[in-house]
């Protein structure tokens, strides 16, 4: 258990709404990311953060903001949510607290949003 | 622009046989390519790891080819049961720190008994 979890788990929205993900992590690690996940397209990279106050745009980042105030939390936030971000959203965590370094990560639960 | 492929189509076999899925890239010179499995409704989870410099890694039933010459990886699940039906990611992996992993789309696999 890497011990990372998303909050909310679903969450349905209006168009032009602000939305808030919350990714929380146990366990010190430094490298936190956030995907998303639609048919057809496989997993794609938002933002990644490589450690607190340090962050990085992936390849879908239009749209996206993110926080990392502290360790243990990245926020993922749509300031005004369109139809084209209801996804699958993916937050992961890179190695294994304490261990070697090998580049996989570990993946959350997912939050499925859905945006009307 | 990188890019990555997967069987498009999903794989059908039956139980006890050995699947093999594709894992292709362009434009991309990886010093690293990772497989995970993905249930539905839940998120990816890491099964193998190969490095640029190695040919081949065995894990149980798992077995990961990687050729950088042709760009591509296979990956094989021998005496396949229906608990391995899922979906399967490839990913590639640059050679800096903290760099960006780039996700196939998944290959779905269905064990029949």
């Amino acid at each position: 258990d890497a011990g990372i979890t998303q909050s909310p788990r679903h969450k349905v929205t209006e168009t032009g709404t602000p939305v808030t993900l919350r990714c929380h992590q146990t366990e010190n690690h430094r490298y936190m990311y956030w995907y998303r996940q639609d048919p057809g397209h496989g997993l794609r990279l938002i933002h990644y953060s490589y450690g607190v106050k340090d962050t990085d745009k992936g390849e879908v980042s239009d749209g996206y903001s993110v926080s990392r105030s502290k360790t243990e939390d990245f926020l993922l936030t749509l300031e005004s949510a369109t139809s084209s971000q209801t996804s699958v959203y993916f937050c992961a965590i890179r190695g294994l607290a304490g261990g070697p370094d090998t580049g996989e990560l570990f993946f959350g639960e997912g939050s499925r949003l859905t945006v009307l | 622009s990188q890019k990555i492929e997967q069987n498009s189509e999903a794989l059908n076999i039956q139980e006890g046989k050995t699947a093999t899925l594709t894992c292709n890239y362009t434009n991309y010179s990886p010093a690293y390519l990772q497989w995970y499995r993905q249930d539905p409704g839940r998120g990816p989870v890491f099964l193998l790891l190969i490095r640029e410099n190695e040919k081949e890694k065995r894990k149980e039933r798992l077995k990961v080819t990687f050729d950088t010459t042709l760009k591509q990886s296979l990956f094989h699940i021998t005496a396949s049961q229906p608990a391995d039906s899922a979906t399967y990611l490839c990913a590639l992996g640059p050679n800096n720190q903290g760099g960006k992993l780039i996700f196939g789309q998944g290959t779905e696999l269905s064990v029949k008994p």
